[in-house]
C-alpha cells in the first residue's frame, strides 16, 4: 500500500461548525504533514508530525487544532473557521523527517467555509 | 522562502520533449534537488529527485550541471496527460519540503 487517504473529498461548513479532517497512510512512514493550498498558489506548510510528535508549527491560528493519535493517522480539527480558510488541505507522509525519503501527498481534501 | 527560481510557464508539443528549467545557485553540497508535479486539484505527485548525478525513471529524466547551481527535467515524449504544475525544491536534511510557484506546462495537441 503506497497510498496516503484523505477523507473526506470535498468538504462545506459553515463559521460556527466543528469538523475534522482525516488522513491515513500504511507505509510505515514516521512523519506526517499538512499543507494549505488557495487556488492557484503553491501549498503552504501548516504542521509536522514526527514520531507522533508535533516538531512544526507554521504559525497556524488555533482554529487549526492538529492531532497525531498514531503513527498512521492525522487529524486536523477545524472550529470557528473564516471564510478565507477555504482551500485544499493535503496531507503529506514520509520515512523519516529527511530529505532523501521524498513526500507522499493524499489526494486532498476541497474545504469550503460559508 | 523557496531557494529554486523557474519559469512561470511553458508549452510543449505533444509527443515531443518537454524540458523544464530551474535555477538553485544557493544549494548546499548536501542538499538534494526534487521535482513534483500537480494536476489540477490533486495532491502532488512525485517525479524524481538527485544530489549530484543525473538520474532516470519510467517517468522523467533529471540532469544536473556540474557545479550543481541549476538543473533541467526532461519529459521525453509529453503527452496531454502531463499538463500539470511542475514543483523544483531544493531541500536537506532536516528541513522541509518549501513550494515556490512552479512552472504551469500546457502539453498542446
Amino acid at each position: 500500500d503506497t497510498e496516503v487517504t484523505q477523507t473526506p473529498k470535498h468538504l462545506v461548513m459553515g463559521m460556527t461548525n466543528k469538523k475534522s479532517l482525516k488522513c491515513e497512510q500504511h507505509m510505515g512512514h514516521r512523519a506526517m504533514y499538512w499543507y494549505k493550498q488557495k487556488a492557484k498558489k503553491p501549498p503552504e506548510l501548516m504542521f509536522v508530525y514526527s514520531y507522533e510528535k508535533l516538531s512544526i508549527n507554521e504559525s497556524v491560528p488555533s482554529r487549526f487544532s492538529p492531532e497525531c493519535p498514531n503513527s498512521s493517522l492525522l487529524n486536523l480539527h477545524l472550529h470557528a473557521l473564516q471564510p478565507e480558510d477555504s482551500a485544499l488541505y493535503l496531507c503529506a507522509s514520509s520515512q523519516d523527517n529527511g530529505p532523501q525519503e521524498g513526500l507522499f501527498f493524499g489526494s486532498g481534501t476541497q474545504l469550503s467555509v460559508l | 522562502d523557496a531557494k529554486t527560481t523557474q519559469p512561470p510557464s511553458m508549452d510543449c508539443a505533444e509527443g515531443r520533449a518537454a524540458n523544464l528549467p530551474c535555477n538553485h545557485s544557493t544549494i548546499s553540497g548536501n542538499e538534494y534537488v526534487y521535482w513534483y508535479r500537480q494536476i489540477h486539484s490533486q495532491g502532488p505527485q512525485y517525479i524524481i529527485h538527485g544530489l549530484k548525478n543525473n538520474e532516470t525513471n519510467e517517468m522523467a529524466s533529471l540532469i544536473i550541471t556540474e557545479d550543481r547551481k541549476s538543473s533541467t527535467l526532461i519529459l521525453p515524449h509529453a503527452t496531454l496527460r502531463d499538463t500539470a504544475v511542475y514543483y523544483c525544491i531544493v531541500i536537506g536534511y532536516g528541513q522541509n519540503f518549501v513550494f515556490g510557484p512552479g512552472t504551469r506546462l500546457s502539453v498542446l495537441p
